[in-house]
């Protein structure tokens, strides 16, 4: 049962495009969302963040939207650079306090 | 701080054997993570840990799998015997507490079982 699922495997786009990376929920109890980078043979780091009270976040180049009656969150990033390729993952809390559940990743390429 | 440690960054082993993973979280988080890594699942939770306390193992695959944390400064993660389908990558976090959902990652543990 995957409560958090990012649809998208992989996105191509070109630098100083718009990337947008989608994230669906399934379970209601999520009130918190988290959005990391993971860069081969790292570990994941925090990006951006954004509580179920707020509708959107921005941190310069990115920005986290949530729809809750959609139970949809997204990340942008603009413009995109090469350096932000990457795979990104989603992350939801609220169920369990201190445990997050991970959707299976969206790999971004940013081609030059 | 260090960050979050892990070792060893690479486990080659064959099958049946028996694997133990390493973890150090930094100093002063009280919540400790283990999860795995892979293409199917993604990043998958097996167990974590609050003030050195098992909270939750119901992703832990097997009775093959187990875990520890003896202490607030390490945790293990033991495969016995291995198989070939626990090839992953094995990921620690560690977290704050605090009402703090933040989890700080260390490098991860490449297994390979043959």
């Amino acid at each position: 049962d995957q409560q958090v699922k990012q649809n998208s495997p992989s996105l191509s786009v070109q630098e100083g495009r718009i990337s947008i990376l989608n994230c669906d929920y399934t379970n209601s109890m999520f009130d918190y969302f988290l959005w990391y980078k993971k860069y081969p043979a790292e570990g994941p780091t925090f990006l951006i963040s954004i509580s179920s009270i707020k509708d959107k976040n921005e941190d310069g180049r990115f920005t986290v939207f949530l729809n809750k009656s959609a139970k949809h969150l997204s990340l942008h990033i603009v413009p995109s650079q090469p350096g932000d390729s990457a795979v990104y993952f989603c992350a939801a809390g609220g169920t369990s306090y201190g445990k997050l559940t991970f959707g299976q990743g969206t790999i971004l390429t940013v081609h030059p | 701080d260090a960050g979050v440690i892990q070792s060893p960054r690479h486990e080659v082993t064959e099958m049946g054997q028996e694997v133990t993973l390493r973890c150090k979280p930094i100093s002063g988080h009280d919540y400790l993570f283990w999860y795995r890594q892979t293409m199917m699942r993604g990043l998958e939770l097996l167990i974590y840990f609050n003030n050195n306390v098992p909270i939750d193992d119901s992703g832990m695959p097997e009775d093959r799998f187990s875990a520890k944390m003896p202490n607030a400064s390490f945790s293990t993660l033991k495969i016995q015997p291995s198989e070939p389908r626990d090839s992953a990558v094995y990921f620690c976090a560690s977290n704050l507490g605090h009402k703090s959902y933040e989890q700080y990652f260390g490098p991860g543990t490449r297994l390979t079982v043959t």
